[in-house]
């Protein structure tokens, strides 16, 4: 069954400091691996997108990476701010199909307090 | 900067009734998209259209959900009679291509309580 699993599901974190997200996933096909960064009652906004044959992605504070081989990507974020808390989404697509169907995790809730 | 619009924000309606929940895509998007979001729980996808018509739709999308390109403009979903379990998020997507690369641009939601 085509999942993906994150943890930790919610993050308490001290602002400044730097996290680690952690994504797992039984996605097949794969065709690409997606971090959004969701605020409370908004849309979804993209962080990153990582094919397979891409190890690392860096967006600013947020630096992404995937093994492809062991089906695992994690999302780092440096120097943390009060405006990081947010739910972060690692998001798979698959190959094939008629459309970019993508297929959500569950998040992690971080909270960044000052 | 072009941005997915939705409306309304937020929507309350009785068991039973018809929802429209209306998004306004970026204007040079090809490809839309309905996803909802149970509260606590995965974005989930519903729907995708292109060319006037569904590409692909998930078994949450039965017959009571409907969804139409009524103008050059706005892209909609139709829930014929709701149910207390429709209550949800609705986020409008769209994407310039079909491609599992291009970027789905997501709407800031509607928030659908049905009572």
């Amino acid at each position: 069954k085509n999942q993906v699993e994150q943890s930790p599901q919610s993050l308490i974190i001290l602002e400044g400091k730097n996290c680690t997200l952690q994504c797992n996933y039984t996605v097949s096909p794969f065709s690409n691996l997606r971090w959004y960064k969701q605020d409370t009652g908004r849309g979804p906004v993209s962080l990153t997108i990582m094919t397979f044959s891409e190890n690392t992605k860096s967006n600013g504070r947020y630096t992404a990476t995937l093994d492809a081989d062991t089906k695992q990507s994690s999302l780092h974020i440096t120097a943390s701010q009060l405006s990081d808390s947010a739910s972060y989404i690692c998001v798979v697509s698959r190959q094939g199909g008629a459309t970019n169907k993508l297929i959500f995790g569950t998040g992690t809730l971080l909270a960044v307090q000052p | 900067e072009p941005e997915v619009t939705q409306t309304p924000s937020h929507q309350v309606t009785q068991m039973g009734q018809e929802v429209i929940l209306r998004c306004v895509p970026i204007s040079n998007h090809l490809y839309f998209y309905w996803y909802r979001q149970i509260l606590g729980q995965k974005v989930e996808f519903l729907v995708s259209f292109y060319n006037n018509e569904i590409s692909e739709k998930s078994e949450i999308f039965d017959d009571q959900f409907s969804v139409e390109r009524p103008d050059g403009s706005n892209f909609t979903l139709k829930i014929r009679s709701t149910k207390l379990e429709d209550s949800a998020m609705y986020f409008c997507a769209s994407s310039g291509g079909s491609s599992s690369y291009n970027e789905q641009f997501f709407g800031p939601g509607t928030r659908l309580t049905v009572l």
